[in-house]
């Protein structure tokens, strides 16, 4: 597509149910990433993808959270049991490169998550 | 860890003044400085890349500069308008490393 697709834009969740966000990146894009932002702050790194291959998850604040990327294209952020702090906007973004190398960050219009 | 600082939080210009906003990181040891905007309620818009060996990046009213040693960049808005009004997002990207550390942004109202 055109540019990263997030679905869905908004989500409210009744306390402990779990929710699924997806990610459709720039097709070709090889890097994948998850970040969290709450209210009035930047976002904070939460997951990075090579292709399929989940390299980095050190910024995933507990392990209700788990994301995937089985086919190296769409992505999934899933979070079970959800809480009331892990209301945040959740962004998803991609980059042609990898490492160091073609790195611009093209950004989707994120999934706004309010847990109730 | 790389913290990102941008000053002021929040600016209110009225429409045709000039923006400067300003960026600060503790890390000097950057691969790249991305801008972003940000509208209420949306995602992030790239808006300019400045490579770690560039001084400065332009794309029609917005220049950004950028001084490594001293861990600075600034973005400049010409001739504002109200259009401009949004969050702008700084973030930097570290010599070893792929992901992006933000600063929480300056939020800008051009006002008519």
């Amino acid at each position: 597509g055109a540019g990263v697709s997030q679905s869905p834009r908004y989500k409210v969740a009744k306390r402990g149910q779990d929710v699924a966000l997806r990610c459709d990146p720039i097709s070709g894009h090889v890097s994948l990433f998850w970040y969290q932002q709450a209210l009035g702050q930047g976002p904070e790194f939460l997951t990075y993808f090579q292709n399929e291959a989940q390299l980095d998850k050190s910024g995933l604040p507990s392990d209700r959270f788990f994301a995937e990327r089985p086919e190296g294209s769409v992505s999934t952020l899933k979070i079970q049991r959800t809480q009331q702090e892990d209301s945040a906007v959740y962004l998803c973004a991609s980059s042609f490169g990898t490492g160091t190398v073609n790195t611009e960050a093209f950004f989707g219009q994120g999934t706004r998550l309010t847990v109730v | 860890k790389q913290e990102v600082t941008q000053i002021p939080a929040a600016l209110s210009v009225p429409e045709g003044e000039n923006l400067v906003l300003n960026c600060s990181f503790t890390d000097s040891a950057i691969y790249n400085l991305q801008w972003f905007r940000q509208d209420p309620g949306k995602g992030l818009t790239s808006l300019l890349l400045i490579q770690s060996s560039q001084r400065e990046q332009t794309s029609g009213r917005l220049n950004a500069s950028l001084d490594k040693s001293s861990g600075r960049s600034t973005l400049y808005i010409a001739a504002s308008q109200p259009g401009d009004s949004a969050t702008y997002l700084c973030a930097v990207i570290g010599s070893n490393d792929y992901k992006l550390s933000f600063g929480a942004g300056t939020t800008v109202t051009v006002r008519a």
